[in-house]
Protein backbone atom coordinates (compact mmCIF):
# COMPACT_ATOMS: atom_id res chain seq x y z
CA UNK A 1 0.00 0.00 0.00
CA UNK A 2 1.12 3.69 -0.35
CA UNK A 3 -0.04 6.93 0.44
CA UNK A 4 0.76 10.58 0.24
CA UNK A 5 0.34 13.31 2.64
CA UNK A 6 0.73 16.97 2.08
CA UNK A 7 0.73 18.53 5.22
CA UNK A 8 -0.43 21.97 3.79
CA UNK A 9 -3.19 22.59 1.60
CA UNK A 10 -2.80 26.25 1.42
CA UNK A 11 0.65 27.96 0.97
CA UNK A 12 1.26 32.03 1.01
CA UNK A 13 4.10 33.68 -0.10
CA UNK A 14 5.34 37.23 -1.28
CA UNK A 15 7.08 37.74 -4.61
CA UNK A 16 10.66 37.01 -4.42
CA UNK A 17 10.85 35.28 -0.88
CA UNK A 18 11.54 31.25 -0.59
CA UNK A 19 8.48 28.45 -1.77
CA UNK A 20 8.20 25.50 0.65
CA UNK A 21 5.93 22.86 -0.21
CA UNK A 22 5.56 19.51 2.13
CA UNK A 23 5.03 16.18 0.86
CA UNK A 24 5.73 12.96 3.40
CA UNK A 25 5.13 9.59 1.59
CA UNK A 26 4.56 5.77 2.39
CA UNK A 27 5.23 2.77 0.35
CA UNK A 28 5.87 -0.80 0.53
CA UNK A 29 8.08 -0.92 -1.73
CA UNK A 30 11.11 1.70 -3.03
CA UNK A 31 9.20 4.51 -4.42
CA UNK A 32 9.60 6.79 -7.21
CA UNK A 33 7.83 10.71 -6.35
CA UNK A 34 6.66 13.10 -8.43
CA UNK A 35 5.30 16.92 -8.05
CA UNK A 36 2.98 18.10 -10.68
CA UNK A 37 1.75 21.49 -10.81
CA UNK A 38 -1.52 22.03 -12.27
CA UNK A 39 -2.56 25.61 -13.40
CA UNK A 40 -6.70 27.07 -13.69
CA UNK A 41 -8.09 24.88 -16.11
CA UNK A 42 -5.17 23.84 -17.38
CA UNK A 43 -3.55 19.79 -17.40
CA UNK A 44 -1.06 18.42 -14.94
CA UNK A 45 2.23 19.42 -15.78
CA UNK A 46 5.26 17.28 -14.30
CA UNK A 47 7.88 19.65 -12.04
CA UNK A 48 10.79 16.55 -11.10
CA UNK A 49 10.68 12.97 -10.63
CA UNK A 50 12.43 10.88 -8.43
CA UNK A 51 13.53 7.46 -8.69
CA UNK A 52 16.11 5.97 -7.34
CA UNK A 53 18.81 7.61 -8.32
CA UNK A 54 20.44 11.61 -7.07
CA UNK A 55 18.14 12.24 -3.92
CA UNK A 56 18.19 15.86 -4.66
CA UNK A 57 16.27 16.15 -7.66
CA UNK A 58 16.31 19.06 -9.67
CA UNK A 59 12.97 20.58 -11.69
CA UNK A 60 11.26 22.77 -14.43
CA UNK A 61 11.08 26.72 -13.64
CA UNK A 62 13.79 26.81 -10.46
CA UNK A 63 11.80 23.99 -8.42
CA UNK A 64 13.45 20.69 -6.55
CA UNK A 65 13.00 18.57 -4.05
CA UNK A 66 14.69 16.21 -1.72
CA UNK A 67 14.00 13.09 -1.48
CA UNK A 68 14.67 11.68 2.62
CA UNK A 69 13.91 8.23 3.30
CA UNK A 70 14.80 8.44 6.90
CA UNK A 71 12.11 10.95 7.04
CA UNK A 72 9.42 9.87 4.43
CA UNK A 73 9.82 13.51 3.02
CA UNK A 74 9.84 14.76 -0.49
CA UNK A 75 9.51 18.57 -0.12
CA UNK A 76 9.29 20.85 -2.22
CA UNK A 77 11.45 23.91 -2.67
CA UNK A 78 11.68 27.08 -4.83
CA UNK A 79 14.43 29.74 -3.71
CA UNK A 80 12.53 32.98 -5.19
CA UNK A 81 8.71 32.88 -5.76
CA UNK A 82 7.63 34.07 -9.48
CA UNK A 83 3.79 34.81 -9.92
CA UNK A 84 3.33 32.89 -12.62
CA UNK A 85 3.74 30.00 -9.57
CA UNK A 86 0.75 30.68 -8.37
CA UNK A 87 -1.12 27.57 -9.13
CA UNK A 88 -1.97 24.09 -7.38
CA UNK A 89 0.61 21.81 -6.55
CA UNK A 90 0.00 17.71 -6.16
CA UNK A 91 3.00 15.44 -4.78
CA UNK A 92 2.46 11.50 -6.15
CA UNK A 93 4.06 8.44 -5.13
CA UNK A 94 4.45 5.67 -7.41
CA UNK A 95 5.65 2.27 -6.11
CA UNK A 96 8.71 0.42 -7.29
CA UNK A 97 6.91 -2.87 -8.32
CA UNK A 98 7.28 -4.57 -11.32
CA UNK A 99 3.70 -3.87 -12.95
CA UNK A 100 2.34 -1.73 -10.84
CA UNK A 101 1.99 1.54 -12.91
CA UNK A 102 -0.75 3.03 -10.69
CA UNK A 103 0.01 6.44 -8.96
CA UNK A 104 -1.66 8.07 -5.85
CA UNK A 105 -2.33 11.34 -5.56
CA UNK A 106 -1.90 13.87 -2.22
CA UNK A 107 -4.85 15.95 -1.79
CA UNK A 108 -2.74 19.26 -3.14
CA UNK A 109 -1.45 22.92 -2.08
CA UNK A 110 -2.95 25.55 -3.12
CA UNK A 111 0.22 28.12 -3.66
CA UNK A 112 -0.69 31.96 -3.42
CA UNK A 113 1.80 34.27 -4.24
CA UNK A 114 1.36 38.08 -2.66
CA UNK A 115 2.61 40.77 -4.58
CA UNK B 1 5.44 19.28 -24.50
CA UNK B 2 3.17 16.25 -24.26
CA UNK B 3 1.34 15.19 -26.62
CA UNK B 4 -1.65 13.97 -25.29
CA UNK B 5 -5.56 15.49 -26.49
CA UNK B 6 -8.99 15.49 -24.68
CA UNK B 7 -12.01 16.60 -26.40
CA UNK B 8 -14.59 18.41 -25.52
CA UNK B 9 -12.34 20.31 -22.77
CA UNK B 10 -16.14 21.64 -21.66
CA UNK B 11 -19.18 20.03 -21.75
CA UNK B 12 -22.66 20.86 -20.37
CA UNK B 13 -25.55 18.07 -20.91
CA UNK B 14 -28.68 16.86 -19.21
CA UNK B 15 -29.38 14.23 -17.10
CA UNK B 16 -30.02 10.47 -19.29
CA UNK B 17 -27.74 11.37 -21.99
CA UNK B 18 -24.95 8.95 -23.32
CA UNK B 19 -21.57 10.86 -23.41
CA UNK B 20 -17.98 9.95 -24.95
CA UNK B 21 -15.05 11.36 -23.49
CA UNK B 22 -12.18 11.28 -26.25
CA UNK B 23 -8.37 11.05 -25.17
CA UNK B 24 -5.86 10.29 -27.96
CA UNK B 25 -1.56 10.87 -27.37
CA UNK B 26 0.65 10.90 -30.47
CA UNK B 27 3.80 9.30 -28.64
CA UNK B 28 3.17 5.93 -28.98
CA UNK B 29 2.69 4.65 -25.50
CA UNK B 30 1.37 1.88 -24.36
CA UNK B 31 -0.05 3.03 -21.08
CA UNK B 32 -3.20 4.95 -20.76
CA UNK B 33 -5.01 6.47 -18.18
CA UNK B 34 -8.66 8.18 -16.77
CA UNK B 35 -8.67 10.19 -13.61
CA UNK B 36 -11.41 11.45 -11.79
CA UNK B 37 -10.83 15.13 -10.39
CA UNK B 38 -13.70 16.86 -8.43
CA UNK B 39 -12.85 20.28 -7.27
CA UNK B 40 -10.14 20.92 -4.75
CA UNK B 41 -9.58 17.23 -4.63
CA UNK B 42 -6.40 15.02 -5.22
CA UNK B 43 -6.84 12.91 -8.52
CA UNK B 44 -8.24 9.47 -8.03
CA UNK B 45 -7.47 6.49 -10.86
CA UNK B 46 -11.03 5.05 -12.31
CA UNK B 47 -9.44 2.85 -15.49
CA UNK B 48 -6.29 2.21 -17.49
CA UNK B 49 -5.09 -0.20 -19.87
CA UNK B 50 -1.51 -1.39 -20.54
CA UNK B 51 -1.94 -1.81 -24.72
CA UNK B 52 -4.62 -2.61 -27.44
CA UNK B 53 -7.75 -4.77 -25.82
CA UNK B 54 -6.68 -4.35 -22.55
CA UNK B 55 -9.00 -2.22 -19.78
CA UNK B 56 -8.94 -2.46 -16.10
CA UNK B 57 -10.88 -0.63 -13.48
CA UNK B 58 -8.98 1.85 -10.79
CA UNK B 59 -8.83 2.71 -7.17
CA UNK B 60 -11.86 4.70 -7.66
CA UNK B 61 -15.08 2.59 -8.55
CA UNK B 62 -16.96 4.39 -11.71
CA UNK B 63 -19.87 3.71 -13.87
CA UNK B 64 -18.09 4.65 -16.81
CA UNK B 65 -16.58 2.29 -19.21
CA UNK B 66 -13.79 2.35 -21.71
CA UNK B 67 -12.76 1.25 -24.80
CA UNK B 68 -8.49 0.20 -26.24
CA UNK B 69 -8.91 -0.89 -29.79
CA UNK B 70 -6.10 1.43 -30.83
CA UNK B 71 -3.12 2.45 -29.37
CA UNK B 72 -3.54 6.02 -29.72
CA UNK B 73 -6.94 6.36 -28.61
CA UNK B 74 -8.80 5.41 -25.40
CA UNK B 75 -12.20 6.94 -25.23
CA UNK B 76 -14.58 6.69 -21.96
CA UNK B 77 -17.91 6.56 -22.04
CA UNK B 78 -20.88 6.94 -19.47
CA UNK B 79 -24.13 5.66 -20.75
CA UNK B 80 -26.61 7.20 -18.70
CA UNK B 81 -25.23 10.85 -17.55
CA UNK B 82 -26.49 11.58 -13.77
CA UNK B 83 -25.31 15.02 -12.10
CA UNK B 84 -23.12 12.66 -9.96
CA UNK B 85 -21.05 12.13 -12.34
CA UNK B 86 -20.13 16.08 -12.54
CA UNK B 87 -16.70 16.33 -12.44
CA UNK B 88 -13.06 16.88 -14.11
CA UNK B 89 -11.86 13.84 -16.50
CA UNK B 90 -7.87 13.47 -16.82
CA UNK B 91 -6.41 11.24 -19.69
CA UNK B 92 -2.97 10.77 -18.85
CA UNK B 93 -0.45 7.74 -20.84
CA UNK B 94 2.75 6.69 -20.06
CA UNK B 95 5.93 4.26 -21.84
CA UNK B 96 8.69 3.87 -23.56
CA UNK B 97 10.89 2.94 -20.69
CA UNK B 98 11.64 0.74 -17.79
CA UNK B 99 8.32 1.05 -16.15
CA UNK B 100 10.51 2.86 -12.69
CA UNK B 101 11.50 5.32 -14.90
CA UNK B 102 8.20 5.79 -17.11
CA UNK B 103 6.33 9.45 -16.53
CA UNK B 104 2.61 9.80 -17.14
CA UNK B 105 1.74 12.95 -19.19
CA UNK B 106 -1.40 14.19 -18.37
CA UNK B 107 -4.01 15.76 -20.85
CA UNK B 108 -5.62 19.32 -20.80
CA UNK B 109 -9.04 17.72 -18.84
CA UNK B 110 -12.70 17.52 -19.75
CA UNK B 111 -14.78 19.70 -17.27
CA UNK B 112 -18.06 17.94 -17.44
CA UNK B 113 -21.54 19.31 -16.24
CA UNK B 114 -24.78 17.32 -15.58
CA UNK B 115 -27.39 18.90 -15.06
Amino acid sequence: AQSVTQLDSHVSVSEGTPVLLRCNYSSSYSPSLFWYVQHPNKGLQLLLKYTSAATLVKGINGFEAEFKKSETSFHLTKPSAHMSDAAEYFCVVRALNFGNEKLTFGTGTRLTIIP
Amino acid sequence: EADIYQTPRYLVIGTGKKITLECSQTMGHDKMYWYQQDPGMELHLIHYSYGVNSTEKGDLSSESTVSRIRTEHFPLTLESARPSHTSQYLCASSGGGRYYQETQYFGPGTRLLVL
